[in-house]
């Protein structure tokens, strides 16, 4: 299995609250995703990294940030949670960007904002 | 636009029994094409991959998937189904606009019956 884990895996936070995901592997791949889960949607690319401080939006990125000062950490952040943001979270790997490039999964954080 | 459609919300087959998940897609050329499978709790695990060449390909755990580009169609099969196959997959297809872009569908929840 890839080296990639999720931190926190299960986090109950309120209305307006920041929140801070990381996601943290040791494969060194440069590639790094965060989606969100969410019933009747499958998966949506919230945002993705192409290298140390290398970021960009995907198709759900309002409302999300995310940092990423080493390879290894790539961090998603909810400034002010809303409870739209309710999902499970994925982080993904990959090693190169072509098409062909199978993403690696991390295990996923459950995040309820009530 | 782009898109990957599952069309099966729930399957259930019996142990034992033959399974084949539907997946068509929407894009005007040949898609580099995934599945994974998703187990509770758990992150998406790659099946098996198509970007060119055989259209049957062969995966892990017995699933092998055909390409038939006059459907764009990707299913999935099994010929006998386990009961460790109960899970999740999620058809995602890759497509090349500017950058490398993974699309989803929806998932299909598999339940196997003793």
């Amino acid at each position: 299995d890839a080296g990639i884990t999720q931190s926190p895996r299960h986090k109950v936070t309120e209305t307006g609250t920041p929140v801070t995901l990381r996601c943290h592997q040791t494969e060194n791949h440069r590639y790094m995703y965060w989606y969100r889960q969410d019933p009747g949607h499958g998966l949506r690319l919230i945002h993705y990294s192409y290298g140390v401080k290398d970021t960009d939006k995907g198709e759900v990125s309002d409302g999300y940030s995310v940092s990423r000062s080493k390879t290894e950490d790539f961090l998603l952040t909810l400034e002010s949670a809303t409870s739209s943001q309710t999902s499970v979270y994925f982080c993904a790997i990959s090693e190169r960007a072509g098409g062909n490039n199978e993403q690696f999964f991390g295990p996923g954080t459950r995040l309820t904002v009530l | 636009a782009q898109s990957v459609t599952q069309p099966d919300i729930h399957i259930t087959v019996s142990e034992g029994a033959s399974l084949e998940l539907r997946c068509n897609y929407s894009y005007g050329a040949t898609p580099y094409l995934f599945w994974y499978v998703q187990s509770p709790g758990q992150g998406l695990q790659l099946l098996l991959k198509y970007f060119s060449g055989d259209t049957l390909v062969q995966g892990i755990k017995g699933f092998e998937a055909e390409f038939k580009r006059s459907q764009s169609s990707f299913n999935l099969r099994k010929p006998s189904v386990h009961w460790s196959d109960a899970a999740e997959y999620f058809c995602a297809v890759v497509i090349s606009s500017g950058t490398y872009k993974y699309i989803f569908g929806t998932g299909t929840r598999l339940k196997v019956l003793a």
